[in-house]
């Protein structure tokens, strides 16, 4: 059975602060994907990144990052220097031979 | 470019009353189409999912069900509502397996 797992629930942070936000996933899949998807309050998710099982290279876009460790199945997500327009629900998921799971979300607040 | 369509954006329907929400992509053919539900406390779960006019795969037993009539369009349906069905439903689409989500603005669904 597949599972993502994303212990954080919420996460408040002060503006300009580096925060992480953990997923955790289960799968008897040999070739998968790992993504991750923002929800700002507008409601509609939106795609940051695609990784696939064989690619364990770290990733970094602006002030965007991601951690994968095939070894602990892991695939953090690092935001450096927070902004008050990263405040939404983040969402890790996977994608094995057929659907898509996600996982329950982390609420993220940047305070000002 | 690719566009896809989701209405209404809100609906307050009363217990035992029908529904029929639809989602539309454009720009794009046979796409894989799939309908999430997210309920209070954000978590993300997946009902429907297609990859071909006509074929639906069920994830969960519940009282809605969807149809594909068209190649870009999925309708998600309940022919008698209950108070659980209340939520945040979100149509998606992809190119293929382990592509990316596209995801609509989705329709906040009140069962009263």
């Amino acid at each position: 059975a597949q599972k993502v797992t994303q212990a954080q629930t919420e996460i408040s942070v002060v503006e300009k602060e580096d925060v992480t936000l953990d997923c955790v996933y289960e799968t008897r899949d040999t070739t998968y994907y790992l993504f991750w998807y923002k929800q700002p309050p507008s409601g509609e998710l939106v795609f940051l990144i695609r990784r696939n099982s064989f690619d364990e290279q770290n990733e970094i876009s602006g002030r965007y990052s991601w951690n994968f460790q095939k070894s602990t199945s892991s695939f953090n997500f690092t935001i450096t220097a927070s902004q008050v327009v990263d405040s939404a629900v983040y969402f890790c998921a996977l994608e094995g031979y057929d659907k898509v799971i996600f996982g329950p979300g982390t609420s993220l607040s940047v305070i000002p | 470019s690719q566009t896809i369509h989701q209405w209404p954006a809100t609906l307050v329907q009363p217990v035992g009353s029908p529904l029929s929400l639809e989602c539309t992509v454009e720009g794009t053919s046979n796409p894989n189409l799939y309908w999430y539900r997210q309920a209070a406390g954000r978590g993300l779960q997946l009902l429907f999912y297609s990859v071909g006019i006509g074929q639906i795969s069920s994830e969960v037993p519940q009282n809605l069900s969807a149809s594909r009539p068209q190649d870009r369009q999925f309708i998600l349906s309940s022919k008698k509502l209950l108070l659980s069905d209340s939520g945040f439903y979100l149509c998606a689409w992809s190119r293929g397996l382990n592509e990316k989500l596209f995801f609509g603005s989705g329709t906040q669904l009140s069962v009263l």
